[in-house]
């Protein structure tokens, strides 16, 4: 079975910059786009990057995504770090059975 | 305005059936998947299946194969997720999200809180 997994929790300081993995277990991770949704406590969640590198309107040019073939993973990368960013992010994308595929989950805590 | 809307929260005992529902509107209801997510208490989000209201077509994950019923109603652009017979183990926060092209999800829903207990 096709797996993503993320480190459990990441920390930073605001302004600083963070990046997040998402590492396929199998196959090539750049053959299906990658999704990265942030999740606030008692929310619901919102994505922030779609398409591997790829952002909705809205979510600021602090937040970038890529794909590294070299590693089989994913990265968002999060700049100028605030307060507001810290949230639990998912990575995401879908397997050769087209079964969708979420990674366990980072918990980003911006102290 | 473009949203998913889901039904409200539910207390249910072990063994009772349920069904819960997501409504959409402000697009083409029939023109996008919409997925069911499960996030149990302190936990991940996991796929439990997804449908096209165009025509029914249904996927499950293996994991909740057998387990639920997903289900659309596009004369009033609702999808259903449902359950036979509830467990404890079923009480979690489930989120209908709609699928763009390229397997993502671009509209979520509120959620809807399931809690089975005796």
């Amino acid at each position: 079975n096709f797996m993503l997994t993320q480190p459990h929790s990441v920390s930073e300081s605001p302004g600083k910059t963070v990046t997040i993995s998402c590492t396929g277990s199998s196959g090539s991770i750049a053959s299906n786009y990658v999704q990265w949704y942030q999740q606030r406590p008692g929310s619901a969640p919102t994505t922030v990057m779609y398409e591997d590198n790829q952002r909705p309107s809205g979510v600021p040019d602090r937040f970038s995504g890529s794909i590294d073939s070299s590693s089989n993973s994913a990265s968002l990368t999060i700049s100028g770090l605030k307060t507001e960013d810290e949230a639990d992010y998912y990575c995401q994308s879908h397997d050769s059975s087209n079964h969708v595929v979420f990674g366990g989950g980072t918990k980003l805590t911006v102290l | 305005e473009v949203q998913l809307v889901q039904s409200g929260a539910e207390v249910k005992k072990p063994g009772e059936s349920l069904k819960i529902s997501c409504e959409g509107s402000g697009y083409s209801f029939t023109s996008y998947w919409i997925a069911w997510v499960r996030q149990m208490p302190g936990k991940g989000l996991e796929w439990m299946g997804i449908i096209y209201p165009g025509d029914s077509d249904t996927r499950y994950s293996p994991s909740f194969q057998g387990q639920v019923t997903i289900s659309a109603d596009r004369s009033i652009t609702t999808a259903y997720l449902q359950w036979s017979s509830l467990k404890a183990s079923d009480t979690a926060m489930y989120y209908c999200a709609r699928r763009r092209g390229n397997w993502y999800f671009d509209l979520w829903g509120r959620g809807t809180l399931v809690t089975v207990s005796s």
